[in-house]
């Protein structure tokens, strides 16, 4: 089984608005971490939102937010006046309680910006 | 300033070759991955070092090597035994404690088989 879902391979926004980007994730472990990275086409990983398993406030740092639901297993990341540097590939990630400081990737979403 | 280098940017390998890629941290951290990224796809973790002298196989581990002799260089060895090479490799690092830490990723090694 996957243990993380990413379901939209690909999506259009217009600049100025905002997105959702869904992920969903399995996991049996009581304690663990979901991360949310951007990769542009040059390839590195650019870390973006971090969310602990225990962290009762949903996460934010500057235009991302994550909408952390933890009974249904989601952690979507929400980009608020999107950009269009914003366009890129986007990663959620898990990292379990008992699997070190191993990350675990979904498949991405590729979020285009249109002027 | 501190970062992760990999190298080389661009890598073509022969049929039957082996080939190294470089991963060198200045982070002090204590872990350091290897993930590989297919076209259109997410990372898959080949190896994971938590200390020096010390690692362990990750996800698709058939047919490459790594080596942690150091704290700050974690090579990986693409062997001839890794029958479909061609791909994007991501060297990261972590301080080894800390959920909440994030992964420092270098900027990638492109592997072309030719």
């Amino acid at each position: 089984a996957q243990k993380i879902t990413q379901t939209q391979p690909g999506m259009f926004v217009q600049e100025k608005e905002a997105v959702t980007l869904d992920c969903t994730y399995d996991t049996s472990d009581q304690s663990y971490g979901l991360f949310w990275y951007k990769q542009p086409s040059s390839g590195e990983m650019i870390f973006l939102i971090y969310q602990g398993s225990y962290d009762e406030q949903n996460a934010t740092e500057g235009r991302y937010s994550l909408n952390f639901q933890k009974a249904r297993k989601s952690a979507n990341l929400v980009i608020s006046a999107s950009q269009l540097g914003d366009s890129a590939m986007y990663f959620c990630a898990m990292r379990e309680g008992t699997a070190g400081n191993k990350l675990t990737f979904g498949g991405g979403t590729r979020v285009l910006v249109k002027p | 300033d501190g970062g992760i280098t990999q190298s080389p940017k661009y890598l073509f390998r022969k049929e039957g070759q082996n080939v190294t890629l470089s991963c060198e941290q200045n982070l002090n951290h204590d872990a350091m991955y290897w993930y590989r990224q297919d076209p259109g796809q997410g990372l898959r973790l080949i190896y994971y070092s938590q200390i020096v002298n010390d690692f362990q196989k990750g996800d698709i581990a058939e047919g490459y090597s790594v080596s942690r002799e150091k704290k700050e260089s974690f090579p990986l060895t693409v062997t001839s035994a890794q029958k479909n090479p061609t791909a994007f490799y991501l060297c990261a690092s972590t301080h080894s404690t800390g959920r909440a830490t994030e992964a420092f990723f270098g900027q990638g090694t492109r592997l072309t088989v030719v």
